[in-house]
């Protein structure tokens, strides 16, 4: 069954630094979100990206945040300056319709 | 806004006994409504989903859920528990637009099942 592929499977950044998680979603999927969940807490949607545009934010998805699917492939988040709460599982999903395909997830650690 | 209640954070049951998980919605719309399943480690799968038609849906590892919109609910059952069973089991609904499908997760009720 194909799946959506995460990259990395953690990562451990310095509080004010940039990172960026990396998302392959379903070749054929035209929608394209991302959630995170905070350790204890339930899993929040992110964003959703539809059409090369971000189709819908939470309030989470502060300017801090930013996504980009820079080769027809590969659909990225970018926290621009980390912060402590910031840390946390980070998926990414992809879907045709109603159904979303999660990946595994990139564990965040911000320190 | 849409909403998700999972009744119970942490349930035990033995193996071979039933499983039963319960969720509540709330939604001001006909919701769509989903369980996934997340193992130590992995993401989330999607065990099964009410969009229209039929209120009992099947879905895979022999899991159903049954779809009562007089009660707002959507609770998993499955008639004779495994130990692979044993992960933490999470609700969502949402409403399915032209641009994409936002999903409301409840907080997840795990799964514990003793031999």
């Amino acid at each position: 069954e194909p799946e959506v592929t995460q990259t990395p499977s953690h990562q451990v950044t310095q509080m004010g630094q940039e990172v960026i998680l990396r998302c392959v979603p379903i070749s054929n999927h035209l929608y394209f979100y991302w959630y995170r969940q905070i350790l204890g807490q339930k899993v929040e949607f992110l964003v959703s990206f539809y059409n090369n545009e971000i189709s819908e934010k939470s309030e989470i998805f502060d300017d801090q945040f930013s996504v980009e699917r820079p080769d027809g492939s590969n659909f990225t988040l970018k926290i621009r300056s980390t912060k402590l709460e910031d840390s946390a599982m980070y998926f990414c999903a992809s879907s045709e319709a109603e159904k979303l395909f999660f990946g595994s997830g990139t564990q965040l650690s911000v320190l | 806004a849409q909403s998700v209640t999972q009744l119970g954070s942490h349930v035990s049951v033995s193996e071979g006994a039933l499983v039963l998980l319960r969720c509540n919605y709330s939604s001001s719309v006909p919701p769509y409504l989903f369980w996934y399943v997340q193992y130590p480690n992995q993401g989330l799968q999607l065990l099964l989903k009410y969009t229209t038609g039929a209120t009992l849906v099947k879905g895979i590892n022999g899991f159903e859920a049954e779809f009562k919109k007089s009660e707002t609910s959507f609770h998993l059952t499955k008639p004779s528990a495994h130990m692979s069973d044993a992960a933490e089991y999470f609700c969502a609904v949402s409403e399915f637009e032209e641009y994409g499908n936002k999903l409301v997760f409840g907080a997840g009720t795990i799964l514990r099942v003793k031999s």
